[in-house]
């Protein structure tokens, strides 16, 4: 399969428990973005990586997240301290990056968190 | 600033006619506009979007999108809904200018429901 692969697709996590959540970009993707997902509501932006650069981390909630990069391909966000607050399907999307004219995002199938 | 609206939290259509799932956005420039969808437990899948000239956009599944410039939407449509079209649909934006905000803003989504 040639599309976003994320692992694991269900995590549940006690409160305060740090979790790790993988995002397999497609291959020759240049952009990655993580996305968090309440339940019933849109897509909310969290950060984006071009390579290993993470160029925006505005939509970070809490220093208690924190994502990377390290070669340019898999990613990995991480949540320390979990809370209730943090319970969401947090997806991955990979793009071609800035010369591709609209850059379309292509979406894995998401981690569902639930804290505990 | 950049919003998306989807006024409508569900739409019901018969199967066959024709189906209609709205969107309006703002933003500071001139808009990337996209369309997705979600089934049960997916991520999302990209349906078509909007980079520049025709306004009639067409993408997968017979789905086309119009681009209104004037009243800033960016609505959905298919000629003829087919129960399997039976999913939840998301309006996403971004500026095509700015200064790396790639980012996309999404709407809450439409639940679409096609009754046989």
């Amino acid at each position: 399969g040639a599309g976003v692969s994320q692992s694991p697709r269900y995590k549940v996590a006690k409160r305060g428990q740090d979790v790790a959540l993988r995002c397999d970009p497609i291959s020759g993707h240049v952009s990655l973005f993580w996305y968090q997902q309440a339940l019933g509501q849109g897509p909310e932006f969290l950060t984006y990586f071009q390579n290993e650069a993470q160029l925006d981390k505005s939509g970070l909630p809490s220093d208690r997240f924190f994502a990377e990069r390290p070669e340019g391909s898999v990613s990995t966000l991480k949540i320390q301290r979990t809370q209730q607050e943090d319970s969401a399907v947090y997806l991955c999307a990979s793009s071609l990056g800035a010369r591709a004219v609209g850059d379309t995002q292509y979406f894995g199938p998401g981690t569902r968190l639930t804290v505990l | 600033a950049q919003s998306v609206a989807q006024p409508e939290d569900q739409v019901n259509v018969a199967e066959g006619n024709p189906l209609t799932v709205k969107c309006t956005y703002s933003v500071s420039g001139n808009p990337y506009l996209f369309w997705y969808v979600q089934y049960p437990n997916r991520g999302l899948q990209f349906l078509l979007k909007y980079i520049t000239g025709d306004n009639l956009v067409k993408g997968s599944y017979g789905f086309e999108a119009e681009f209104n410039k004037s009243q800033t939407s960016f609505h959905l449509k298919k000629p003829s809904a087919l129960v399997s079209d039976s999913a939840l649909y998301f309006c996403a934006v971004r500026d095509k200018g700015g200064t790396g905000r790639r980012a996309l803003t999404f709407g809450s989504g439409t639940r679409l429901q096609v009754q046989p």
